[in-house]
């Protein structure tokens, strides 16, 4: 069945870089887009980015100058990195499948992130 | 950027009670997704293509709508009803709703 997990480093210090991994099984990356959406404590969900099928990226144009999405598809890993954290970047960071019918249909159980010295 | 705002923000519902939560976008949209969301757990896939439910969603849920204006309705809210939904909209940047927490009364 379609699964994804999110894993990463608790806490980061602000300024610092942050690095999460998406680890997916069921399904292949290269038929398949995976988005980023963070839930900062107590708030709403913000799209953060995606990569599509074909490799190619999108980004929430407020993080694009910190943000990079990659993948290994060998792994079936999809990688996010954002630099110069904030305390305002503390969030739960979920991995999800997109569709075009189906939205965001599968999601991981997110990680959060806490940004603090 | 389409913002979609969402109202009410909170509400509070009677078992039995039919509950409506609209969400409207600042740009025409194709169709709406909704999202249910409980305390500790991820958001779920729940009205896909404005009308139609995700599977293992009850049928008294429905939604609605076309353009810029969206709306789920419960009809019978029942206490596992209870959660905050989110709308969300594909058209790049993908945006949500700032979400309807629903509580039963």
């Amino acid at each position: 069945q379609v699964q994804l997990k999110e894993s990463g480093p608790g806490l980061v210090q602000p300024s610092q870089t942050l690095s999460l991994t998406c680890t997916v099984s069921g399904f292949s990356l290269t038929s398949n887009s995976v988005h980023w959406v963070r839930q900062p404590p107590g708030k709403g969900l913000e799209w953060v980015g995606a990569i599509w099928s074909g490799g190619s990226t999108d980004y929430n144009s407020a993080l694009k100058s910190r943000l990079s999405i990659s993948r290994d598809t060998s792994k079936s890993q999809v990688f996010l990195k954002m630099n110069s954290l904030q305390t305002e970047d503390t969030a739960i960071y979920f991995c999800t499948r997109w569709s075009l019918d189906y939205g965001f249909a599968y999601w991981g159980q997110g990680t959060l992130v806490t940004v603090s010295s | 950027e389409i913002v979609l705002t969402q109202s009410p923000t909170t509400m509070t519902a009677s078992p039995g009670e039919k509950v409506t939560i609209t969400c409207r976008a600042s740009s025409s949209v194709s169709y709406m997704h909704w999202y249910q969301q409980k305390p500790g757990a991820s958001p779920k896939p729940w009205i896909y293509e404005t009308s139609k439910l995700a599977s293992g969603v009850p049928d008294r849920f429905s939604g609605s709508g076309s353009g810029t204006s969206y709306s789920l309705t419960i009809n019978n809210m029942e206490a596992e009803d209870a959660a905050t939904y989110y709308c969300q909209q594909w058209n790049y940047p993908w945006t949500f709703g700032g979400g309807t927490k629903l509580e039963l009364k």
